[in-house]
């Protein structure tokens, strides 16, 4: 079945540093889509992705749509506290939302 | 809007008994997804309704199923609940399109013992 390889696993960067993680599949995407789950809630949307190639901003989120639809990467800028999370991209296909594994993001004050 | 709500929050169950999870939509949201949260596998899609049908189906056993009621709140129902099945369960709604945005409930948290 369609499966999505995200990484990095988990991160611990300091507050203030940039932050980047990526995911591929072998299969195409139509939507990609990123999300911050923290704990005992559910995920919450950062950003859509709706075309190859297409990259959009939200605050310091960057997230970008590869040209193949086969892989999206997503970027914090000076990371601060309250970004610690997990982030999950998702990527969507045939009606299907499809999760990445999820970066757990910790940042140090 | 009120978001998306799920009851109940946590549940405590045994083996071999079955469960009734709630999940009900943003007010206008006519498509409702389930998933299956672990640490080892991930979210993993279960099924989603649209307008009382299921319109997709993920690859869980027989023992995992649902529905959706006219006012478009949906129940999953598992049955005989294996130690396996101790997961967060998330519900996501979204307005009617399959390309719409997904916006997620916090989650049933079930525990098997």
């Amino acid at each position: 079945g369609q499966q999505l390889n995200q990484s990095p696993q988990s991160m611990f960067i300091q507050e203030g540093e940039d932050v980047s993680m990526n995911c591929t599949s072998s299969s195409i995407f139509n939507t990609w889509l990123w999300y911050k789950q923290d704990p005992g809630e559910g995920p919450v949307l950062l950003i859509a992705l709706y075309k190859a190639g297409e990259l959009t901003s939200n605050g310091r989120l960057t997230a970008q749509f590869g040209i193949t639809r086969k892989d999206s990467f997503l970027n914090i800028s000076a990371s601060i506290p309250s970004d610690v999370g997990i982030y999950f991209c998702a990527g969507r296909a045939a009606g299907k939302l499809i999760f990445g594994q999820g970066t757990t993001l910790q940042v140090k004050p | 809007k009120a978001g998306v709500t799920q009851t109940p929050r946590y549940l405590i169950k045994t083996r071999g008994q079955q469960v009734t999870l709630s999940c009900s939509p943003i007010s206008g949201h006519r498509s409702v997804s389930w998933y299956q949260q672990t640490p080892g596998q991930g979210l993993q899609f279960l099924f989603e309704y649209f307008s009382e049908t299921q319109r997709n189906k993920g690859n869980f056993p027989g023992r995992f199923s649902g529905r959706q009621f006219s006012n478009s709140r949906s129940e999953m129902n598992v049955s005989t609940l294996e130690l396996g099945d101790s997961a967060l369960y998330l519900c996501a709604s979204t307005e009617a399109g399959s390309t719409d945005t997904q916006y997620f409930g916090p989650g049933t948290r079930l525990t098997v013992l």
